[in-house]
């Protein structure tokens, strides 16, 4: 199986921020990465799908790079609503995985 | 726009079988390209995926559960169905049931999320 290792586990961050979130692989994916955004009692929404393609109707804010094993979430301007668990997953090969998560806190 | 509803029992009793159904609405299951699944969550933990099927009925399942997961479509009902057979307590989790590109290779959208208790 493969093991997505995320990091930080948890950011405390200010309104205006910039925040960097990283997804590392146990081998290589290529762009096989997806990014998901999950708040308090609700599902998770995709953000990002194959490594840094924005999904519809996310802000632009948010972005998405990397490929092989070392991929990167960035919130270039953090806002109230982005104040949430973010999830990376890999869609390379079965069983898919998700990695541990990274909660995004008020600082 | 599509959507997804999960359906079921929110407890179950140790070593019994765990049935949840999902029901589409606002499109159709009979894509070739869409796999449907299930993902798991339990309280305060991450994502566990459980399986996929499509409607000509090709199935991935986790390992990680040991044949105990059934997965199965029925495209007349616009339904899809997961059974968990001889849960547990580690089974308690919120179940989602969702849609899987495997030209993009990610869930969505998913549904609301379903909590099920294992407990006698």
């Amino acid at each position: 199986d493969i093991q997505m290792t995320q990091s930080p586990s948890s950011v405390s961050a200010s309104v205006g921020d910039r925040v960097t979130i990283t997804c590392r692989a146990s081998q290589g994916i290529r762009s096989w990465l997806v990014w998901y955004q999950q708040k308090p009692g609700k599902a998770p929404k995709i953000l990002i799908s194959v490594a840094s393609s924005l999904h519809s109707g996310v802000p632009s804010r948010f972005s998405g790079s990397g490929s092989g094993t070392d991929f990167t979430l960035t919130i270039s301007t953090l806002q109230p609503e982005d104040f949430a668990t973010y999830y990376c997953q890999q869609a390379s090969s079965f069983p898919l995985t998700f990695g541990g998560g990274t909660k995004v806190e008020i600082k | 726009q599509l959507q997804l509803q999960e359906s079921g029992p929110g407890l179950v009793k140790p070593s019994e079988t765990l049935s949840l159904t999902c029901t589409v609405s606002g499109g159709s299951i009979s894509s070739d390209s869409n796999y449907w699944g299930w993902i798991r969550q339990p309280p305060g933990k991450g994502l566990e995926w459980i399986a996929i099927i499509n409607n000509s009925g090709t199935t991935y399942n986790n390992p990680s559960l040991k044949n105990r997961v059934t997965i199965s479509v029925d495209t007349s009902k616009i339904q899809f169905s997961l059974t968990l057979s001889s849960v547990t307590a580690a089974d308690t989790a919120v179940y989602y049931c969702v849609r899987y590109s495997s030209s993009l290779g990610c869930f969505d959208p998913w549904g609301q999320g379903t909590l099920v208790t294992v407990s006698s």
